[in-house]
């Protein structure tokens, strides 16, 4: 049973650039979640994704946009990259909306110099 | 905006000591969860335990929930190194399902 797959593992960009993170949830759940999580503090949930449409947004700037593909997995893309976006990605799956337990990925940490 | 606070911010003991982690929280909640995270890598859900339920055990895991007080505790006893990781609480309430997370507890659990 796979679980929650997130790509790539590391990314180091410069302010300004834009940059898409990957993810492919656990087998059997159609919904994805991301966070941003900075160093030294807990998840911030970014938004959500269920058939292929965003349900709910966390507090980040339009420069955060997302996608939810047919097959359920998703990318996050941020645009305009700011030194503050250094972070660990992290990709979360459920079966549903209604679901408080979430299965996460091993994240995409981005370095932006 | 962070709805949990875990204190100690930083725990340090022997192995084979018990480890106790709280949780405060603001506002009225559905449920809370313990997560684990080790050396900044996913998170991995431990146990989750509902409004109306006061305590809950799951292995060397107890999570006990104060709604009085809007806190929470979570013990791991007889802690292994295996245990070293940070460890966060997460509420759901106000008729959303996405877990807000708190800062975390640093645990080090020495051999």
């Amino acid at each position: 049973d796979a679980g929650v797959t997130q790509s790539p593992t590391h990314l180091i960009k410069t302010r300004g650039q834009q940059v898409t993170l990957r993810c492919s949830p656990k087998s059997g759940h159609d919904t994805v979640s991301w966070y941003q999580q900075a160093l030294g503090q807990g998840p911030q949930f970014i938004f959500q994704y269920y058939e292929e449409e965003e349900r709910q947004r966390g507090n980040f700037p339009d420069r955060f946009s997302g996608h939810q593909f047919p097959n359920y997995s998703s990318e996050l893309n941020v645009n305009a990259l700011l030194l503050g976006d250094s972070a660990l990605y992290l990709c979360a799956s459920s079966f549903g909306t209604a679901k408080e337990t979430q299965y996460f990925g091993p994240g995409t940490r981005l370095l932006v110099l | 905006s962070q709805q949990g606070e875990e204190d100690p911010q930083a725990l340090s003991i022997q192995e084979g000591e018990n480890a106790t982690m709280n949780c405060s929280y603001k506002t009225s909640i559905n449920n809370l969860q313990w997560y684990r995270q080790n050396s900044g890598r996913g998170l991995v859900h431990l146990i989750l335990i509902r409004s109306n339920e006061r305590e809950k055990h799951s292995g060397r895991l107890r999570v006990t929930l104060d709604t009085s007080k809007k806190s929470s505790s979570l013990l791991i006893t007889a802690s292994r190194a295996a245990d070293t990781a940070s460890y966060f609480c997460a509420t759901t309430g106000g008729g959303s399902y996405i877990p807000t997370f708190g800062r975390g507890t640093s645990l080090i659990v020495h051999p």
